[in-house]
């Protein structure tokens, strides 16, 4: 039973237009929210976080907008380069700790056409 | 930020056998995370080792297939015992910052043959 579900396995875009990531979950104790990227042959790393008191958090190129009573959240990359080329991992957690392990979804692989 | 140094970066390895995958961190940790992401499928945490104590693993997990060592704040070990055809994944290490993001390794590509 997914708790964090990222139902796009891929999405493609052209360079400089919008790549918007959607990621949805189920359990209403998360109280915390991440993205991720990775790359072939690297571990995930960090990109943007929200937490569950705002509704929008933005940084440089990658905005993360939280929609608490649907359950949703979505990532946004304005413009997007063919470096963005990654798979993203949308994750929660209960808490903003550190210690606590992560819920991560199946990840959206983004292609960016040059 | 919190580096972290996890090998082998991959391996293959014969059915019936042990792989002992090492995680380093440049600073103090007090919780450490294992992950498997197994082909198109999410990173699913496997346990959580803190140092000083007995691992906590998941549901689906056990320890005597996934025995973990945590000898002190800036090291880990996963063993992946007696291997099968299912364990071919990738292995992740994982810690915490306090700060609610966490940082991981560069993964363990493990292919059973």
């Amino acid at each position: 039973d997914q708790q964090v579900k990222q139902n796009s396995p891929s999405l493609s875009v052209q360079e400089g237009r919008i790549s918007i990531l959607n990621c949805d979950y189920t359990n209403s104790m998360f109280d915390y929210f991440l993205w991720y990227k990775k790359y072939p042959a690297e571990g995930p790393t960090f990109l943007i976080s929200i937490s569950s008191i705002k509704d929008k958090n933005e940084d440089g190129r990658f905005t993360v907008f939280l929609n608490k009573s649907a359950k949703h959240l979505s990532l946004h990359i304005v413009p997007s380069q063919p470096g963005d080329s990654a798979v993203y991992f949308c994750a929660a957690s209960p808490w903003n700790s550190g210690n606590t392990p992560l819920v991560f979804g199946k990840g959206t692989r983004l292609s960016v056409i040059a | 930020s919190a580096v972290i140094s996890q090998k082998p970066s991959r391996d293959i390895c014969q059915r019936g056998t042990s792989l002992t995958i090492q995680c380093q961190v440049d600073s103090q940790v007090t919780m450490m995370f294992w992950y498997r992401q197994q082909p198109g499928q999410s990173l699913t945490l496997i346990a959580t080792a803190n140092q000083g104590s007995e691992a906590t693993y998941e549901s689906g997990f056990v320890i005597d297939k996934f025995p973990i060592s945590r000898p002190n704040l800036t090291f880990s070990t996963l063993t992946v015992s007696n291997m099968s055809p299912e364990d071919s994944s990738i292995y992740l290490c994982s810690v915490g910052t306090g700060f609610g993001e966490a940082f991981f390794g560069q993964g363990t590509r493990l292919t059973v043959v």
